[in-house]
């Protein structure tokens, strides 16, 4: 079955450095991979797509990167911030039943100290 | 206002109750889902509906029923709560199309005794 790994443990950064986080998956090839942000309380938002064909994708201070051979997803935030202090989500699409979906990773929690 | 709003916010029930959730979206998808999340899980999706006449079950689906009433409203049912329900439950939407991403409300946190 599929399945998406990311590390449990917090990841603990100091207030201005580059946080990374990563995503890895097994026994699929998906074509998307998306990354999420949930604060506690809150659902998931969205923040960023790549394709499998895109090796980097950019948005502000958000860089993730897409590696098909190692099966693994890259999430950097660079010049962090206390306010970056969030849990964050991959999601994988698959074809299931002829539907679209997405899978989940169970999340980082990422902690910025100021 | 929330685009997506998910009622109620919180619910404490005991075992063998009928529990309804609700979910009713302003941003015009067609794309309607139900998730659970536990801690240490990833998101699972228990049902998702891509137009009013289409219902299809997801991952865990089993003790759950829903209802979509309209293109703008989804709701979930638990016909008989048991406790390894207890959960946070999440309602989500999403335009057409692959790819596009998920929009979601902040969530049902429901207790079940």
């Amino acid at each position: 079955s599929q399945k998406i790994e990311q590390n449990s443990e917090a990841l603990n950064i100091q207030e201005g450095k580059t946080a990374t986080l990563t995503c890895n998956y097994t026994n699929y090839s998906p074509a998307y991979l998306q990354w999420y942000r949930q604060d506690p309380g809150r659902g998931p938002v969205f923040l960023l797509l790549i394709r499998e064909n895109e090796k980097e994708k950019r948005k502000e201070r958000l860089k993730v990167t897409f590696d098909t051979t190692l099966k693994q997803s890259l999430f950097h935030i660079t010049a962090s911030q206390p306010a970056d202090s969030a849990t964050y989500l991959c999601a994988l699409d698959i074809w299931g039943d002829s539907n679209y979906q997405l899978i989940w990773g169970a999340g980082t929690k990422l902690i910025i100290k100021p | 206002d929330a685009d997506v709003t998910q009622t109620p916010r919180n619910r404490i029930t005991k075992t063998g109750k009928r529990i309804m959730l609700e979910c009713s979206q302003t941003k015009g998808h067609d794309r309607m889902y139900w998730y659970r999340q536990d801690p240490g899980l990833g998101l699972r999706l228990i049902y998702y509906s891509f137009d009013v006449k289409d219902i299809n079950k997801g991952e865990i689906s089993d003790g759950y029923s829903v209802s979509r009433q309209a293109q703008a409203k989804f709701s979930l049912s638990l016909e008989s709560a048991i406790p390894n329900q207890t959960a946070l439950y999440f309602c989500a939407t999403s335009d057409r199309g692959v790819n596009q991403p998920q929009h979601f409300g902040d969530g049902t946190r429901l207790s079940i005794l």
